[in-house]
Parts: C-alpha cells; structure tokens; sequence
C-alpha cells in the first residue's frame, strides 16, 4: 500500500519570503513517482512538479523545487519568492509502477498556504 | 487546445435521483481515471477507464456507482439513488498513456450537492 502524509494542515508566509510544504511518503515500489498539485479556492487542481525515484536530480519548475531526499523518503515542496496568487491548498501525491498502484495517484490530505503581506 | 472538460461544474440533486458526470479527456489522451475529492480531504481514487474498457474500479462503490468510456463521447461517472454522503467534488484527469509522469492532466470537477 501506498501512502502520503502532510503534517502541515496551515502555513502562513510573507509575501517575498520562500516555503517549505513537508510531504513524507511510504511504498514498497521500488519505483515510484511523486507530484504536487495546488488547489486554489476556485476549486481546480493544478499541476505542479514531478519527481521520478531514480531521477538524479531534484526537480524545478520557476519558483517551484522539490527536496527530494530519498532515505528519508521525503519530498518536501519548496516555493520561493512566494506571491500572494500562491495562497492555497497543496496536495502531494505519488504513483507506483506495479500493477496495482501505476495506475492511480494516492494524495495526501494537503496543506493550506497563506501568502500575507 | 482545450484542456479536461468536465461538466456540469456544479449539480444539484436530491436524494434517490441520479446523477451524471461527464468527462471529455484531452485531445490525444486515451486514459481516463476518476477521484472523488471529500470536503477538507485529498483526492481519493475511483476508478481508470479507457476506450470501452475498465482497467482498474478498486476505488469504487461496490452499489450505486458506475463508469464508462465509450468508443465515442466523454466518459460518464453515474451515480444512482444519490446519498448526502455522495455529496462531494468529483475529477476527471487524463493522460496519454498509462503511467503518466506528466500526464495527468485534472478537470475542474464537478460538485455535487445532494439535499
């Protein structure tokens, strides 16, 4: 079984300042994928970032990096300069490459961040 | 180069009715998995279609749910007898092939309300 935990219910940031959103993870994959999704208030699911398991680096995207550190089976989202259009819910999720778990993406149940001035 | 189309984006349905959600996945993607998203909660999965065939329905209801990907037309997540407990956001993503690394690709759901 797999599965994603975010201990983080609520974040509060300075506008300018950067983030870091915890995820911790648990498969028995030995291959894995993980993602990060936002979810502003208007409802939709916006895709982030990905990290494969074997990648050797950690991946970016703008503003966005992913802490990857896989012994401790983490994958910490880090957003930068935050803005106040970052205010919003943030899912980690992950995918296997079994036939039971390649198929779906299991979520956590997400961070709530707040951008303030 | 329209996105995961969802529709309706908010239904309203009292209990005992049915209720239809359709998804029309993106141009060239060929998968279609289903989450259902409870009030406060991640998204929790439901079941991956593809044309005509459904691969995995290890996140569905055992009663009243139901899925589908025709060979023509979106995909229709059906929902008979609706409960208050049904009452929730549904996605849809897609992805052109079955390990989408960056594939999936969310719609903007649809919210069911049952009363």
């Amino acid at each position: 079984a797999q599965k994603i935990t975010q201990t983080q219910p609520g974040m509060f940031v300075q506008e300018k300042e950067a983030v870091t959103l915890d995820c911790t993870y648990d498969t028995s994959d030995p291959s894995y994928g993980l993602f990060w999704y936002k979810q502003p208030s208007s409802g939709e699911m916006i895709f982030l970032i990905y990290q494969g398991s074997y990648d050797q680096q950690n991946a970016t995207e703008g503003r966005y990096s992913l802490n990857f550190q896989k012994a401790r089976k983490s994958a910490n989202l880090v957003i930068s300069a935050s803005q106040l259009g970052d205010s919003a819910m943030y899912f980690c999720a992950m995918r296997g490459a079994n036939t039971g778990t390649a198929s779906k993406l299991t979520f956590g149940t997400g961070t709530r961040l707040q951008v303030t001035l | 180069n329209a996105g995961v189309m969802q529709n309706p984006r908010h239904l309203v349905r009292r209990r005992g009715q049915e209720a239809r959600l359709r998804c029309s996945p993106m141009k060239g993607h060929s998968h279609v998995y289903w989450y259902r998203q409870l009030p406060e909660e991640g998204l929790k999965f439901m079941v991956y279609l593809q044309k005509e065939n459904i691969i995995d329905e290890s996140g569905m209801p055992k009663e009243r749910f139901s899925a589908e990907f025709p060979k023509e037309g979106p995909s229709i997540l059906r929902i008979q007898q609706v409960v208050r407990g049904d009452s929730a956001a549904y996605f849809c993503a897609s992805s052109p092939q079955r390990q989408g690394n960056y594939g999936y690709t969310f719609g903007s759901g649809t919210r069911l309300t049952v009363v």
